[in-house]
């Protein structure tokens, strides 16, 4: 199975932009890289995904190297409310497997 | 609220018996899945089902576990004769779509605690 590597752990100023990297180099051809975080007492929620290209939504942007194998979540702006666990997932068809995540801090 | 429910959120069992939760998943949404989490880690798959059809098992699927999905709606996961490590939340999660692109939507999870 591929796999996933993050920091166990970043910390983050409010209001300052924060880069969650995440390496993947046994990616193969067809996974997507999806990101989801997990705040406190709380399900997984989505954040965004990609297979070769760079993303933007509303909530993130995610860079993707050339070679795919690795990528970072970039949030604008941290928020309080954006202190989470935060998961970078190859996902194949038939299922997702978390690793164990980048805890993000932000302080005021 | 149309977001994926879970009944019951708490569950305190005693060793040796057997529990059984629910998942309702988000209306029309023809996927769903279950996933363990313990403390300090990211949810394990256990299991999904594409409609009524369970498709995929985990390893971590003893043979005391036991999901089901009739008629492809709500979804039920059995643990029979638990064990102490089986103590951990238990994630449902539900998507539309067959591809790897799906969004999936997590229930709040049910705490299992086997005394």
């Amino acid at each position: 199975d591929a796999k996933t590597t993050q920091p166990n752990s970043m910390e983050s100023n409010e209001e300052e932009p924060v880069h969650l990297p995440c390496n993947h180099s046994t990616i193969s051809g067809t996974d997507y890289i999806h990101w989801y975080r997990q705040l406190p007492s709380q399900g997984p929620e989505y954040v965004i995904h990609g297979l070769t290209s760079n993303v933007n939504n509303r909530m993130a942007s995610l860079a993707i190297a050339e070679d795919r194998k690795s990528s970072t979540l970039i949030l604008h702006r941290a928020t309080l409310r954006d202190a989470a666990v935060y998961y970078c997932i190859l996902r194949d068809l038939n299922d997702m497997r978390f690793g164990a995540g980048t805890r993000l801090t932000v302080k005021p | 609220d149309t977001g994926v429910s879970q009944d019951p959120r708490h569950k305190i069992t005693k060793r040796g018996q057997n529990v059984t939760f629910r998942c309702d998943p988000i209306s029309e949404h023809n996927r769903l899945y279950w996933y363990r989490q313990t403390l300090g880690q990211g949810p394990e798959f256990l299991t999904y089902f594409q409609n009524e059809a369970q498709l995929e098992k985990s390893r971590l699927l003893s043979d005391r576990f036991s999901a089901e999905r009739p008629k492809g709606s709500f979804s039920t996961l059995e643990i029979q004769r638990t064990e102490q490590g089986d103590s951990a939340m238990y994630l449902c999660a539900s998507s539309f779509g067959q591809t790897n692109t799906d969004t999936q939507y997590f229930g709040p999870g049910t705490r299992l605690t086997v005394l």
